[in-house]
């Protein structure tokens, strides 16, 4: 079955990047994301990738993703305090038509002044 | 846009009562799915309807749950004779049909069971 992986957390400076890993197994996913959850909170859609790009970026938000390894990194640039939260990866994977997501267990990112 | 509005967002019940959550979508999403996230842990999927038909039904959905969505819009999630495992956030998602990888998330519900 899916299976998602990630670390459990991070801690970064202010001002810094942050980079966070996940790798799965299911390499027939289709779309790999990024969501954000913050404390008591649902999650937000940060951004996603389609698994036959290599790269995406979004402002402040660079997605890598090495297909043949089958790992996903998001990189954060300029690291905030408001970016404090937990960071889930996820994939999808079209089989029949739900398009369900698979969760990693999320990486607790923290930012220190 | 409202965004996906999820009701009530606590709720304490006593082993072995009913309880009932509602979702409302984004409007004109035609996608409808249910996870539950318990603690320290990502979410998991539930099931899924597309329109008023559940088309998928996770094998965490014991007989004890069961999910409508009698008109295509709101959804309801009941379960019955609740268990203190059932205590967890149960998150409500969804997504327009051409877009059906962008899925937009409620704030979720929160069961305590006691």
């Amino acid at each position: 079955g899916e299976d998602v992986e990630q670390s459990l957390f991070l801690s970064v400076r202010e001002g810094d990047s942050s980079v966070i890993n996940c790798t799965y197994t299911d390499s027939s996913s289709t779309y790999l994301y990024w969501y954000k959850q913050e404390p008591g909170a649902g999650l937000q859609l940060l951004t996603y990738i389609f698994s036959n790009m290599d790269m995406k970026q979004d402002q402040r938000l660079t997605v890598l993703l090495n297909k043949k390894d089958k790992h996903l990194s998001l990189r954060i640039a300029d690291t905030q305090t408001g970016d404090s939260a937990i960071y889930f990866c996820a994939e999808s994977s079209n089989t029949g038509t739900a398009s369900k997501l698979t969760f990693g267990t999320g990486t607790r990112l923290q930012v220190t002044l | 846009d409202t965004g996906v509005s999820q009701d009530p967002r606590h709720k304490i019940t006593k082993r072995g009562q009913n309880v009932t959550f509602r979702c409302d979508p984004i409007s004109e999403h035609n996608r409808l799915y249910w996870y539950r996230q318990t603690l320290g842990q990502g979410p998991e999927f539930l099931t899924y309807f597309q329109n008023e038909a559940q088309l998928e039904k996770s094998r965490l959905l014991s007989d004890r749950f069961s999910a409508e969505r009698p008109k295509g819009s709101f959804s309801t999630l009941e379960i019955q004779r609740t268990e203190q495992g059932d205590s967890a956030m149960y998150l409500c998602a969804s997504s327009q049909g051409g877009l059906a990888y962008e899925q937009y998330f409620g704030p979720g519900t929160r069961l305590t069971v006691t």
